[in-house]
């Protein structure tokens, strides 16, 4: 199994809702990570859990709380988001480096509209 | 820093056509640098990627990339576009100052239109 999967596929939430972002991988990848992307832009690193801990947090908003429950799971916590949040959120995976550079391998991602 | 450019916003290309999508890079020590593909609404694609060894780098989907270091340039080439190459493509680096899961530096992306 070489895929990541997210739910839900597009989330439209209100300023005072709570929401979360599933992403789930089946490949062993100990490294997971957190991308925002805006239209035709490139993908903007928020979080990265290594071995299940936080290894990088990209100075995100306390309204974006990442959660990494196990090897296989990563959660994005959704509370209290305004409308310039609304975007593509990616998840991704990749083995963690060891001698060799691995890729990323990405989930299709969640479109989330913040109204 | 590591950073990449990608100096085109967009290419255009015929079907059937050899394409050419730049990426120059800057990195101090040793460049490791990817390209992936992202296709509407969905999430990116993995291409190729060149850490060490042969300056020409195979990939998926028939697409290759030339690592110049002189030019400090790592070009997509497919020697014969097809119009289902039509997407964004991202040149990416890794930043070597992050252990334990690292951080990729995106380009802005170009995209690809290929005409029938």
């Amino acid at each position: 199994d070489t895929e990541v999967t997210q739910t839900p596929k597009h989330l439209v939430m209100g300023m005072t809702n709570k929401k979360s972002l599933k992403c789930e991988q089946h490949m062993g990848h100990r490294a997971m990570y957190w991308y925002k992307q805006k239209a035709k832009k490139p993908p903007e690193l928020m979080f990265v859990y290594s071995y299940e801990k936080l290894s990088i947090n990209e100075s995100v908003p306390s309204r974006f709380s990442p959660e990494c429950p196990n090897s296989s799971l990563l959660n994005l916590h959704l509370h209290a988001l305004q409308p310039e949040d609304s975007a593509l959120y990616l998840c991704a995976s990749s083995q963690i480096p060891a001698g060799t550079l691995n890729e990323q391998f990405f989930g299709p991602g969640t479109r989330l509209t913040v109204l | 820093a590591q950073s990449v450019a990608q100096p085109e916003d967009q290419v255009n290309v015929a079907e059937g056509n050899p394409l050419t999508v730049k990426c120059t890079y800057s990195v101090s020590g040793n460049p490791y640098l990817f390209w992936y593909v992202q296709y509407p609404n969905r999430g990116l694609q993995f291409l190729l990627k060149y850490i060490t060894g042969d300056n020409l780098v195979k990939g998926s989907y028939g697409f290759e990339a030339e690592f110049n270091k002189s030019q400090t340039s790592f070009h997509l080439k497919k020697p014969s576009a097809l119009v289902s190459d039509s997407a964004l493509y991202f040149c990416a680096v890794r930043d070597m100052g992050y252990t334990g899961g690292f951080k990729t530096i995106f380009g802005a992306g170009t995209r690809l239109f290929v005409k029938a």
